[in-house]
């Protein structure tokens, strides 16, 4: 059962403008939120994450939004950059450290 | 800061023999650390979490005398693949938290397994 999911496998945008990145959830427990970018053959780095007692975390040209009635957050990036073509995973925690993750959007910035 | 390395970064064995990943944080002590599976373009699964010096809590469907895990130290951690098979073959990535901040795991660079 997927408690995370992000419905858009690739998105691809041109260099200097916005991307936005969607992820839906399921299970209310949820309460900290975080965004991890992935290279081929390397592991996940994280990203920037958001509490359930906020609505927006931003740091430098990441800002996660999250919505709770909604049970859905993004990751706006702007201005993309060529160096951020990678794959971004959504990942969701419920108060136990485990991490559940989406399926992940390939991003690629175009020049 | 917050380094974590995997060893070996790729193996290849062959099918019924056992392989050993190691994992450390290189910089920070782990008070837990996270063994995940990835198929080609499909999300991290989690496999186990283990705290150090004690039992790793596998998830449900990982066979547990299939996936052994040992968290002997708060900067070590060891995934041994028992006789492994085809199937087996797949990207091994561990992560690691430490106090503080035990939502944030910091991931190691993965191993690719291949079982022939």
């Amino acid at each position: 059962d997927q408690q995370v999911k992000q419905n858009s496998p690739s998105l691809s945008v041109q260099e200097g403008r916005i991307s936005i990145l969607n992820c839906d959830y399921t299970n209310s427990m949820f309460d900290y939120f975080l965004w991890y970018k992935k290279y081929p053959a390397e592991g996940p780095t994280f990203l920037i994450s958001i509490s359930s007692i906020k609505d927006k975390n931003e740091d430098g040209r990441f800002t996660v939004f999250l919505n709770k009635s909604a049970k859905h957050l993004s990751l706006h990036i702007v201005p993309s950059q060529p160096g951020d073509s990678a794959v971004y995973f959504c990942a969701a925690s419920a108060n136990d450290y485990k991490l559940s993750f989406g399926a992940g959007t390939t991003v690629t910035v175009r020049a | 800061g917050a380094v974590v390395s995997q060893h070996p970064s790729w193996v290849i064995c062959k099918s019924g023999t056992s392989v050993k990943i190691e994992c450390r944080s290189l910089d920070f002590q782990a008070t837990t650390m996270f063994w995940y599976r990835q198929f080609p373009k499909q999300s991290l699964m989690l496999m186990a979490t283990s705290n150090e010096g004690s039992k790793a809590t596998y998830e449900q469907g990982v066979e547990k005398d299939k996936f052994l895990i040992n968290h002997a130290s708060l900067t070590l951690s060891t995934l041994t693949v028992t006789s492994a098979h085809p199937e087996d073959s797949s990207f091994y990535i561990c992560s690691a938290s430490y106090r503080g901040h035990s939502y944030e795991q910091y991931f190691g660079p993965g191993t690719r397994l291949t079982v022939t």
